[in-house]
Parts: structure tokens; sequence; C-alpha cells
């Protein structure tokens, strides 16, 4: 079974820094990744996703992440955050296989102070 | 844009009643999934639906659990009995196919009193 970890529950960054939020899975099969980003009050909305192909993969509002297959990781990164980026932000995993299951990290809450 | 709808968007409901959640995934979408957040914590995986059966649970989806597709456009998650513990915020998300994202519902807030 996958599972996935963020390290950094919470990320205190000023606007205009940037930042990377880190996620690392475990799988014994090939895997998807995505990330999802969760505003306040609100649902989840899917930032990025990683499925095949480049390991480079750029998503909506500046994110980009990188996908490591030796270090299983897929960390996200924004060269230069604004205040509205606050917000939890959610590394999920799929696996490749017919495990259906789409298991999420803990969450890292992203601050961006002015 | 499709989307995932869910309702009610809120519900308060008192301890031991039965509720229902409700959710309407993508129409040419395969695979569905019910997922809860508990105040201020992670996304837990519920249960996962394909082809009119369950297909994966986890502990938490004990036997007050149950999900049904009714009908070809409905995906419902029954709490028979319901339990304080049981107030969270609920997630339906649908997915066309292995190998793409799934796409999630603004989510039911559930709140037992």
């Amino acid at each position: 079974a996958q599972s996935v970890t963020q390290l950094d529950s919470q990320v205190p960054v000023f606007e205009e820094a940037p930042v990377e939020l880190r996620c690392n899975y475990s799988s014994s099969v090939s895997v998807y990744l995505f990330w999802y980003v969760q505003y306040p009050n609100q649902g989840l909305q899917l930032l990025l996703k990683y499925l095949s192909g480049s390991t480079l993969v750029k998503g909506i509002n500046g994110f980009e992440a990188e996908f490591n297959k030796s270090q299983t990781s897929f960390h996200l990164r924004k060269p230069s955050v604004h205040i509205s980026d606050t917000a939890e932000y959610f590394c999920a995993v799929s696996e490749n296989n017919y495990g259906q299951n789409f298991v999420f990290g803990p969450g890292t809450r992203l601050s961006v102070l002015p | 844009e499709p989307e995932v709808t869910q309702t009610p968007s809120h519900q308060v409901t008192q301890m031991g009643q039965e509720v229902i959640l409700r959710c309407v995934p993508i129409s040419n979408h395969l695979y569905f999934y019910w997922y809860r957040q508990i105040l201020g914590q992670k996304v837990e995986f519920l249960v996962s639906f394909y082809n009119n059966e369950i297909s994966e649970k986890s502990e938490i989806f004990d036997d007050q659990f149950s999900v049904e597709r009714p009908d070809g456009s409905n995906f419902t998650l029954k709490i028979r009995s319901t339990k304080l513990e049981d107030s969270a915020m609920y997630f339906c998300a649908s997915r066309i196919l292995l190998n793409t994202e799934a796409f999630f519902g603004q989510g039911t807030r559930l709140t037992v009193v």
C-alpha cells in the first residue's frame, strides 16, 4: 500500500519569496502523483499532476513540481509567492494498479506574510 | 466545465440519526470516492467504488457506512447511526480512468450534535 509524507506541517514565508513544499511517498509499484490546494473553507482543487513523461510538471498559479523517482519525492515549488497563495497544500499518490485508492499526505499549511 | 456536485453543503443531525450525503459525479467518470476531513486534520480515504461495487475501503468505513449508486448519476454515502466523531467535511470525488486526476466536490460539512 502506498503512503505519503509531508514533513512540514506549516511553512511561513514572506510575500515574493520562493517556497518549496516537500512530499515523499512510498509504494511498491509505479505511481501517479498530484498536488491539491485547499483554500480556507473551500474544497480541493488540483494544482498539478505527474502521470508520465517529463519529470518537471507545471501547474496553475505559477506552481511547479519535480518527480524524483530515486528519492521518491515530488516537491512543490513556486519562485515568488503571493498573499493569495495562503492555503493548505496536499500531496496525493495513486498507484498504477487495480488499487484505486487515492492517498493524501497530512498537508502543509502555507502562510504568506506581507 | 463539468464538476462534481455535492448536496447539502452543510447538514446538522442529532446523534443516532441516519444521514445520506449526496454526490453527482462527472457524467462519464467511472471511479467514485468518498473522503472525509475532520476539522484541522488530513483528508482520509473512506471508500472507492467502481463497476457498481466497492473496490476498496478503509478501516474508518465500518458497518455504519454504506454507499450506493442508485441510478446513473447519483453516488450516495449513508451513515446509519451518526456519532459525534462523524462530524467532518465529507468530499466526493470521481475520475474517468486510473491514470487521471480525481475531481473533488466542494464537500458537505456534517455536524453531529
